[in-house]
């Protein structure tokens, strides 16, 4: 089946960096865009970006260009997000999820990391 | 960047009723690109509909999606109680996909 595993919890200071993971299997890694969401406490999910893992194109989300960076091991399955220059407002559950092309709806969904930003 | 805007923001209903929720968007939106989710607290979204009114696998038919344009519905024909949560819809026309502030169904 399907599965999705993101990487633990995280707390971080104002101004570090933070890399969640993101680690697919029960498919062919490279035939799914993954996209990263985020949800602040008591918002609606926000779009960061995606990255397609067959080749490692991206796209961001003009909100965090310049800031985050995503990228993949395709020897593992693993796709991360690199998020630095972090504020309180940064503060979020990061999910991926993954898509079968560039224009398709997020199908299956990993089980969500939260990131703590702390001045 | 289309913006999506949700109505109500709260609906509090009984099992059994019929509920309609809305979607409207800033601008036009290809049908073929348009979903709806379902989150639960302490959970991920849930795909329901994408492509408007086409149910994700193992969504029960008493959800069903219908729009076109800027203008979008979900309905679900008869609450359970496992339907108590929060609807987002989503756009995924364009970039930067968009999802709406969510409406939720309370008991």
């Amino acid at each position: 089946q399907v599965q999705l595993v993101q990487s633990g919890a995280e707390v971080k200071k104002a101004g570090a960096s933070v890399k969640v993971s993101c680690k697919a299997s029960g498919y062919t890694f490279t035939n799914y865009w993954i996209h990263w969401v985020r949800q602040a406490p008591g918002q609606g999910p926000e779009w960061v970006g995606m990255i397609n893992p067959n080749g490692g194109y991206t796209s961001y989300s003009q909100r965090f260009q310049g800031r985050v960076t995503m990228t993949r091991d395709t020897s593992t399955s693993t796709v991360y997000m690199d998020l630095s220059s972090l504020r309180s407002e940064d503060t979020a559950v990061y999910y991926c999820a993954n898509a079968q092309d560039y224009f398709s709806y997020f199908e299956y969904w990993g089980q969500g990391t939260l990131v703590t930003v702390s001045s | 960047e289309t913006v999506l805007t949700q109505s109500p923001g709260t609906l509090s209903l009984f099992p059994g009723e019929r509920v309609t929720l809305s979607c409207r968007a800033s601008q036009s939106v290809n049908s073929n690109y348009f979903a709806w989710y379902q989150q639960k607290p302490g959970q991920a979204p849930r795909l329901l509909i994408y492509a408007t009114s086409s149910r994700a696998t193992g969504i029960p038919d008493r959800f069903s999606g219908s729009g076109s344009g800027t203008d979008f519905t979900l309905t679900i024909s008869r609450l359970e109680p496992e339907d108590f949560a929060v609807y987002y819809c989503l756009q995924y026309a364009s970039s930067p996909r968009t999802f709406g502030p969510g409406t939720k169904v309370d008991i």
